[in-house]
């Protein structure tokens, strides 16, 4: 395992256009993370699964994001009608139960959007 | 709202010099903090942590601290390494009403450090 796979690593899309991102985490890990970040911030939180299960979604994640981990394996996060506000780098991130605080979560290299 | 604020945008040393990266923060339920290195082009890095409960944490050359009543921690590098050169950020993890945490951070906007050889 080479720990969480973000794919793809760049997308430039119009605006207006929909897209989805896929995110592999590290396979024993039931938690999973998306944050986005953009330019002179820190990331922040978007939503959160455990297992298969969405427990909280932050109020930045708009009716036009969606999020899914089917069987509790990867996840994709999809936004509907890009606008350039959604420009940012979306970074997904995995831990096992009760890890956090000692270990972190291990992020992945994230997916950078560029909406035109 | 931002709970979690690193004031300085950046930081330059010296290489074997201290660094000293600093944090402030105000939601007092805040329960654990991190820090995190991250490098252009990819994603950030664990690097230590300090339970609330502590006022000190260390590994290697990087130390944590941790002062309540201030509301205010610190990383400290010693001695700095041109590899150090990166973006640190720091997080803060809120606990629930029942104590548990699922791991959502919240993240200071990062401080940009460069060690000078």
């Amino acid at each position: 395992d080479t720990g969480v796979s973000q794919n793809p690593r760049h997308k430039i899309t119009k605006r207006g256009q929909n897209v989805t991102f896929r995110c592999d985490p590290i396979s024993e890990h039931n938690r999973l993370y998306w944050y986005r970040q953009t330019l002179g911030q820190g990331p922040e939180f978007l939503t959160y699964f455990q297992n298969e299960a969405q427990l909280e979604k932050s109020r930045l994640l708009s009716d036009r994001f969606s999020a899914e981990r089917p069987k509790g394996s990867f996840s994709t996060l999809e936004i509907q009608r890009t606008e350039q506000g959604d420009s940012a780098m979306y970074l997904c991130a995995s831990s096992p139960l009760g890890g956090i605080s000692y270990y972190g979560y291990t992020f992945g290299s994230g997916t950078r959007l560029t909406v035109v | 709202d931002q709970q979690v604020k690193q004031n300085s945008p950046s930081l330059s040393v010296q290489e074997g010099r201290i660094s000293i990266l600093n944090c402030d923060y105000t939601n007092s339920m805040f329960d654990y903090f991190l820090w995190y290195k991250k490098y252009p082009a990819e994603g950030p890095t664990f690097l230590i942590s300090i339970s609330s409960i502590k006022d000190k944490n260390e590994d290697g050359r990087f130390t944590v601290f941790l002062n309540k009543s201030a509301k205010h921690l610190s990383l400290h590098i010693v001695p700095s390494q041109p590899g150090d050169s990166a973006v640190y950020f720091c997080a803060a993890q809120l606990a629930n009403a029942g104590g548990t945490s699922y791991g959502k951070l919240t993240f200071g906007q990062g401080t940009i450090l460069t060690v000078h050889p």
